[in-house]
C-alpha cells in the first residue's frame, strides 16, 4: 500500500463541472503539496497546506488533519485545466509522492 | 521556476556507456533533488543533497550517483546506463525552511537508453 494514495486514478470531465481529487495519506507529513503537470510539461506547485483550505482562482485545496485526507477542488472546469495533478507529503527532507490523477476536460 | 535549469534536456545514448546530467539552481537554495518519472509509477526519489558534499540516497538510487561540489550545482551520473534507466529527469530545489518549504521543479531530461 503506498503511503500517499490518489483517487481516481483517471477523471474525464465536461467543460464547467465542478471536479474534485483526492488524496489520502498513511505517514506523519508536516504538509501536503498539490502539483500540476501538463501532458510533456514540468511540473508546477499548486498549493502547499498544512491546515484548513486555499484557494487560488478556480482552484481550491482542503485539507483535514485528523482524517489524513486532503482534496484539490476545480470549479468551472476547462480544457486547459487538462493535466496530471499529483499530491504529495512533505515529510521531513523529502516529498512522498502520490501516482497522479489525469484529468481530461472535454469542450 | 525558482531559476533552475537542467542539462541536456534530451539524450539518447547506448547501454554501459556513462551519463551525467546537471541541474543548476541561481538562488542558491540548500536542499536539491533528483527524481524520475516513469508511467505507472510516478516520481520516484533518486537522490537528494542538502548541502555541497551532502547528499543521501533515496528509494531508487541503485545505478545513480550524485555529486555537489558547489551549491548551485547537483549532478546525477548513470556509471553504466542501462535501458530501465529510460525515464524522465527531473530535478527540484526545496525553498524555505522548517516546515513551511515548497520544491520547485526544473524541467526535465528525457533520457533514452537503447
Amino acid at each position: 500500500k503506498n503511503e500517499v494514495e490518489q483517487s481516481p486514478q483517471n477523471l474525464t470531465a465536461q467543460e464547467g463541472e465542478f471536479i474534485t481529487i483526492n488524496c489520502s495519506y498513511s505517514v506523519g507529513i508536516s504538509a501536503l503539496h498539490w502539483l500540476q503537470q501538463h501532458p510533456g510539461g514540468g511540473i508546477v506547485s499548486l498549493f502547499m497546506l498544512s491546515s484548513g483550505k486555499k484557494k487560488h482562482g478556480r482552484l481550491i485545496a482542503t485539507i483535514n488533519i485528523q482524517e489524513k485526507h486532503s482534496s484539490l477542488h476545480i470549479t468551472a472546469s476547462h480544457p486547459r485545466d487538462s493535466a496530471v495533478y499529483i499530491c504529495a507529503g512533505d515529510n521531513t527532507d523529502k516529498l512522498i509522492f502520490g501516482t497522479g490523477t489525469r484529468l481530461q476536460v472535454f469542450p | 521556476d525558482a531559476g533552475i535549469t537542467q542539462s541536456p534536456r534530451h539524450k539518447v545514448t547506448e547501454t554501459g556507456t556513462p551519463v551525467t546530467l546537471r541541474c543548476h539552481q541561481t538562488e542558491n537554495h540548500r536542499y536539491m533533488y533528483w527524481y524520475r518519472q516513469d508511467p505507472g509509477h510516478g516520481l520516484r526519489l533518486i537522490h537528494y543533497s542538502y548541502g555541497v558534499k551532502d547528499t543521501d540516497k533515496g528509494e531508487v538510487s541503485d545505478g545513480y550517483s550524485v555529486s555537489r561540489s558547489k551549491t548551485e550545482d547537483f549532478l546525477l551520473t548513470l556509471e553504466s546506463a542501462t535501458s530501465s534507466q529510460t525515464s524522465v529527469y527531473f530535478c527540484a530545489i526545496r525553498t524555505g525552511t522548517g516546515s513551511y518549504n515548497e520544491q520547485f521543479f526544473g524541467p526535465g531530461t528525457r533520457l533514452t537508453v537503447l
